[in-house]
């Protein structure tokens, strides 16, 4: 079955302890992306990936990292996490069409989501 | 900068009735527009999506969308709403450098019966 997964579901976690949460997707899709949702602000973008080795911020980038050595995998990492990442985390990926521009606006598939909650 | 905006946070409607959702877009070039529907602890799924063409656009679950450059809209309909239909909808832009996209707010929807 195409998806794309997501670990773990849900955590809880104290302030400053190091954690990654891992999305994987079999689609053989180069483009992955992490979205937090946060009541009221809908989803922001954090980071993306348009293919391994290559990663660039989104609109939220600040306090989280990433990474994308296969292309099936795309960790997020939050190196000294705070209460303020306290959020729902998705992972999406996308495939895309040959050369053209518009194949890039293929569809964006959804990982169930990370509740995430730093005390 | 881009955004897109949701004015409605909350819509209720009764099932059968008639449904629209409200999206603005702020874009300097032609956007690449998009809705999607979150079931409650479900991930997104795309709706449908408008790149150029034909204004009018048909998804999913009988829902469409109309383009309107004019006024900087791309406003989500149904027909007739279903009890299934209840969920959370985003509208989403995304830009000319393909990896980024920009999420509204989000609308809940509330079916009565």
């Amino acid at each position: 079955e195409a998806q794309v997964t997501q670990n773990p579901r849900y955590l809880i976690t104290v302030t400053g302890k190091k954690l990654t949460v891992t999305c994987s997707q079999n689609m053989n899709h180069e483009y992955m992306s992490w979205y937090r949702q946060d009541p009221g602000l809908g989803l922001r973008q954090i980071y993306y990936s348009m293919n391994v080795e290559v990663t660039d911020k989104g609109d939220v980038p600040e306090g989280y990292k990433v990474s994308r050595k296969e292309k099936r995998n795309f960790p997020l990492i939050l190196e000294s996490p705070s209460p303020n990442q306290t959020s729902l985390y998705f992972c999406a990926s996308r495939g895309t069409s040959g050369s053209s521009f518009l194949g890039s606006y293929n569809e964006q598939f959804f990982g169930p989501g990370t509740r995430l909650t730093v005390l | 900068a881009q955004s897109v905006t949701q004015p409605d946070i909350h819509i209720t409607v009764s099932e059968g009735a008639s449904l629209e959702l409200r999206c603005n877009y702020s874009y300097g070039a032609t956007p690449y527009l998009f809705w999607y529907v979150q079931s409650p602890g479900q991930g997104l799924q795309l709706l449908l999506k408008y790149f150029s063409g034909d204004t009018l656009v048909q998804g999913i679950k009988g829902f469409e969308a109309e383009f309107k450059r004019s006024q900087s809209s791309f406003n989500l309909r149904k027909p007739s709403v279903h009890w299934s239909d209840a969920a959370e909808y985003f509208c989403a832009v995304g830009h000319t450098n393909a990896g980024k996209s920009t999420f509204g707010e989000g609308t809940t929807l509330t079916v009565k019966p």
